[in-house]
């Protein structure tokens, strides 16, 4: 069964760290790898994708991808308060060209 | 350049009752993916259509159906409403099928009492 799996948290940290986000999926032959951000009673809001192996920056988030280890992580640096939400992470798995998602790491950024 | 539009935003329905929600896409997009998600629960897939044509389908009952327009525009369906089915119904736009960038409407929150 195709997965992809995040600990679910809540992950708490300090107004001005990085806060380390991350996901692992089963499909060795998954292509495609986003991040969401989910503020409570809102939807979804796509902050990164990434398809190569490495580090991908936009501003305060860096996504990193290991094909190899089949994982991908979210690096918020400089976290704000305003960066509490759940984060959940999606991969495109190869074989049936279909976004799986995580379940969500809910992050805390305590001022 | 509009969102993606679900309406309504807000249902209330009682058990046994059937309700349609409807999407309009991203113009240009023509793939539309619905989820349901719960509170505590991650998303969870329902279905996706692409050129009007059911691409994939998540472990839901038949009382779940959807279809997909000319225009893109996207319903989806729940028959013989149970309290289990009350949740935040979630439709995503994307440019092309299977996995690409999906960019989300605002929901619309269902209660079944």
């Amino acid at each position: 069964q195709k997965e992809v799996e995040q600990n679910s948290g809540p992950l708490s940290v300090p107004e001005g760290a990085i806060a380390s986000l991350n996901c692992t999926y089963s499909d060795r032959g998954s292509q495609s790898f986003f991040w969401y951000r989910q503020y409570s009673g809102k939807s979804p809001e796509l902050i990164m994708f990434i398809y190569s192996n490495g580090d991908k920056e936009d501003g305060r988030f860096t996504a990193q991808l290991n094909k190899a280890s089949q994982y991908v992580s979210l690096l918020i640096r400089d976290s704000q308060p305003s960066d509490s939400a759940t984060y959940l992470c999606a991969v495109n798995m190869d074989s049936n060209y279909q976004l799986i998602w995580g379940a969500g790491t809910k992050l805390i950024i305590k001022p | 350049k509009a969102g993606v539009t679900q309406t309504p935003r807000y249902l209330i329905k009682t058990r046994g009752q059937q309700v349609t929600l409807s999407c309009s896409p991203i113009s240009g997009h023509r793939s539309v993916s619905w989820y349901q998600q719960t509170p505590g629960q991650g998303l969870q897939f329902l279905f996706e259509y692409f050129s009007e044509t059911q691409r994939n389908k998540g472990n839901f009952p038949g009382r779940f159906s959807g279809r997909q327009f000319s225009n893109s525009r996207s319903e989806m369906n729940v028959s013989t409403l149970e309290l289990g089915d009350s949740a935040l119904y979630l439709c995503a736009s994307s440019l092309a099928a299977g996995g690409t960038e999906a960019f989300f409407g605002q929901g619309t929150r269902l209660t079944v009492v």
